[in-house]
């Protein structure tokens, strides 16, 4: 059973470029969500994918941008990327669970991917 | 939006002991919280978590309690061993998580 994976790895890229981050979610998971982390801190939510639209958005601009397909896989975008926008990026997948009160998602996270903007 | 706070930054403790970090949160509406540890270059993993219609959960040497009138809840380890060391987070919410700024535990042997 294969678990939330993400690439690439790393990537380099300068202020201005674009960037293009990828994420398949864990076996039998519909909902992925994206997270930026920068150095010492807790991850941030970017936003979440559910049924292929964006379901909730964190504080972010609209350079970030995402997309969900069919299979549940999603890319999260960057555009003019700016220096502070560099830091660990995490795909977390889940599966809804529905609970007294409302649904809430058991999230689970992919390696993440580096991202250095010079 | 939802605030989490996590207190302390930094908890150094000899092995053997126990260790307990405190998160707040600010959204009432928040009903799910989980615990995420973090070694050093790698994932955020998982360790526990509770839900809003539990006040208390436990597993093995971990466990969470939640006091949802006073909008807090705590992780506390028993018998720590060195590999508990590591960056613990807290989170809350429901589809969206808000993130403590993490807890950095060192077990010394």
């Amino acid at each position: 059973d294969a678990g939330v994976t993400q690439s690439p790895t790393h990537l380099i890229k300068t202020r201005g470029q674009q960037v293009t981050l990828r994420c398949s979610p864990k076996s039998g998971h519909d909902t992925v969500s994206w997270y930026q982390q920068a150095l010492g801190q807790g991850p941030q939510f970017i936003f979440q994918y559910y049924e292929e639209e964006e379901r909730q958005r964190g504080n972010f601009p609209d350079r970030f941008s995402g997309h969900q397909f069919p299979n549940y896989s999603s890319e999260l975008n960057v555009n003019a990327l700016l220096l502070g926008d560099s830091a660990l990026y995490l795909c977390a997948s889940s599966s809804p669970v529905t609970v007294s009160g409302g649904s809430t998602d058991t999230q689970y996270f992919g390696p993440g991917t580096r991202l250095t903007v010079l | 939006g939802e605030n989490v706070e996590q207190h302390p930054s930094t908890l150094s403790v000899q092995e053997g002991d126990s260790a307990v970090i405190k998160c707040t949160y600010s959204d009432s509406a928040s009903n799910y919280f989980p615990w995420y540890k973090q070694e050093l270059g790698k994932r955020p993993q998982l360790i526990i978590d509770i839900r809003s219609n539990v006040g208390e959960k436990k597993d093995q040497r971990i466990a969470v309690t939640l006091n949802k009138t006073a909008k807090h809840f705590s992780l506390h380890i028993t018998e720590t061993q060195p590999e508990d060391s590591a960056v613990y987070f807290c989170a809350a919410g429901g589809y969206k998580l808000s993130f403590g700024a993490g807890t950095t535990v060192t077990v010394r042997a």
